[in-house]
């Protein structure tokens, strides 16, 4: 199964942007990423799955436009334009491996952005 | 509109099961391509998926957790059960269910903290 890796974390300033990445294992290059929002306290929020042609399918409920995403060679990047406070959050990557009976999801071990 | 709430209890202790309900509204588990899962969260670490049932009762589990975990459904009450054995104090975790939709876990529920302790 694929191993996602995530920087601890990440930090821009009020209005800024940011770019988090999540990087899949060797011999998964060809895997979506789906990328989660988790406010302090709160459950995580699909923002958007992402593979090496961009975006895959449709954001998130209520996810602005100032997110989007890319994905190259065995990284997959998320962005925040003109970032705001409300998006101080942990950010979780996870894919899906396997089909059928050998069906699996794992996740990285998330990046805590902050907002300066 | 999607929502899910898990509820069961706060505290377990080792070697007790630990039976978790997942309560939705929104949507109905006879759909087909549906499914809902469960994930975990231990204190301050990174999330790992549990199980998963689909609308037609199919049912994955994590591969290392397999011999601890039942998942199962109850289509009329809306209600997703999940059933772990022999808790550890390394199970404890905040539990979430998740709605599975278009292969996507695209809606969460608030999570529910279940400590292991004696």
């Amino acid at each position: 199964q694929p191993v996602l890796t995530q920087p601890p974390s990440a930090s821009a300033s009020l209005g800024a942007s940011v770019t988090l990445t999540c990087t899949l294992s060797s011999g998964y290059s060809n895997y979506k990423v789906d990328w989660y929002q988790q406010r302090p306290g709160k459950g995580p929020r699909f923002v958007m799955r992402v593979g090496t042609g961009g975006i895959v399918g449709s954001k998130g409920d209520g996810i602005p436009d100032r997110f989007s995403v890319l994905g190259s060679g065995l990284n997959r990047y998320l962005t925040i334009k003109n970032i705001q406070e409300e998006d101080e959050s942990d950010y979780h990557c996870g894919a899906d491996h396997g089909s059928g009976s050998n069906f699996g999801y794992v996740f990285g071990t998330g990046t805590k952005v902050t907002v300066l | 509109q999607i929502t899910l709430k898990e509820s069961g209890p706060t505290l377990v202790k080792p070697t007790q099961t630990l039976t978790l309900t997942c309560t939705f509204s929104g949507f109905s588990l006879s759909t087909s391509g549906v499914g809902v899962g469960w994930i975990r969260q231990p204190p301050g670490k990174a999330l790992e998926w549990l199980a998963l049932i689909y609308w037609d009762d199919d049912k994955r589990y994590s591969p290392s957790l397999k011999s601890r975990l039942t998942i199962t459904k109850d289509t009329s009450k809306n209600q997703v059960v999940l059933t772990m054995t022999n808790m550890d104090p390394v199970d404890t975790a905040t539990y979430y269910c998740a709605h599975r939709g278009m292969a996507l876990f695209d809606y969460w529920g608030q999570g529910t903290l279940v400590t292991v302790s004696s």
